[in-house]
């Protein structure tokens, strides 16, 4: 167990829909990010948040976006969901300084019918 | 920009010794960091390496030669709970609050 969470574990949606993603940060962790991850395809970085705000954008799409609230808690939003959303979404914090490891949570199976 | 490099897939016995390659390309260095990932879980950090040479964690060692841009990571005594993808990841260049990942290598053990 990595300590964060991520809510919820499945999630079956038609396209068009929209859904939001939680994420729990581990205790005293101040970095977030958030990962998407296809069916055999590598980790791909999508949004980092920092205390509340945001530090780096990777491959995020414009119907995607993300925030951190003062708990240090998380949310990704997808929205007008395509059959091509369906993915593992991970989200991850850091603890320790720029270089620390990334804790991962157990991630969020999207599925998109 | 940066680039990083690892085999897609590897079959292996097990009780056997493996290595798994990963080059980079970096116009600066912050460090390397191997994650183990089973299908359909969380990645696990397994080291992270910043200086030259060896440094062994039980069954798992990692290697770096940063004047070589390369690294790998060395499983000894494979098990059957070893089939996953390793992933190499390096931090990065104009950020050191992201990591660039590899596509990870897919880690195949047979009886």
């Amino acid at each position: 167990d990595s300590g964060v969470t991520q809510t919820p574990k499945h999630l079956i949606t038609a396209t068009g829909q929209r859904v939001t993603l939680r994420c729990s940060p581990r205790s005293g962790d101040l970095s977030v990010y958030w990962y998407q991850q296809s069916l055999d395809q590598g980790l791909q970085f999508l949004i980092q948040y920092y205390n509340g705000e945001e530090r780096a954008k990777g491959n995020i799409l414009e119907r995607f976006s993300a925030q951190q609230f003062p708990d240090l808690h998380s949310e990704l939003n997808l929205s007008s969901l395509e059959l091509g959303d369906s993915a593992l979404y991970f989200c991850a914090s850091r603890s320790g300084g720029a270089l620390g490891e990334q804790f991962f949570g157990p991630g969020t199976r999207l599925t998109v019918l | 920009g940066q680039n990083i490099d690892q085999p897609t897939e590897m079959t292996a016995t097990e009780g056997a010794i493996v290595q798994i390659n990963c080059t980079y390309q970096t116009s600066g260095f912050n460090g390397l960091f191997w994650y183990q990932q089973h299908a359909g879980e969380a990645p696990t950090f397994l080291s992270y390496n910043v200086l030259d040479g060896l440094e062994e964690k039980g069954r798992f060692s990692s290697f770096l030669s940063r004047s070589k841009g390369y690294s790998y990571l060395l499983l000894k005594e494979l098990q059957m709970k070893d089939s996953a993808s390793y992933l190499c990841a390096v931090p990065a260049v104009d950020s050191n609050y992201q990591l660039i990942w590899g596509a990870g290598t897919k880690l195949i053990i047979k009886p």
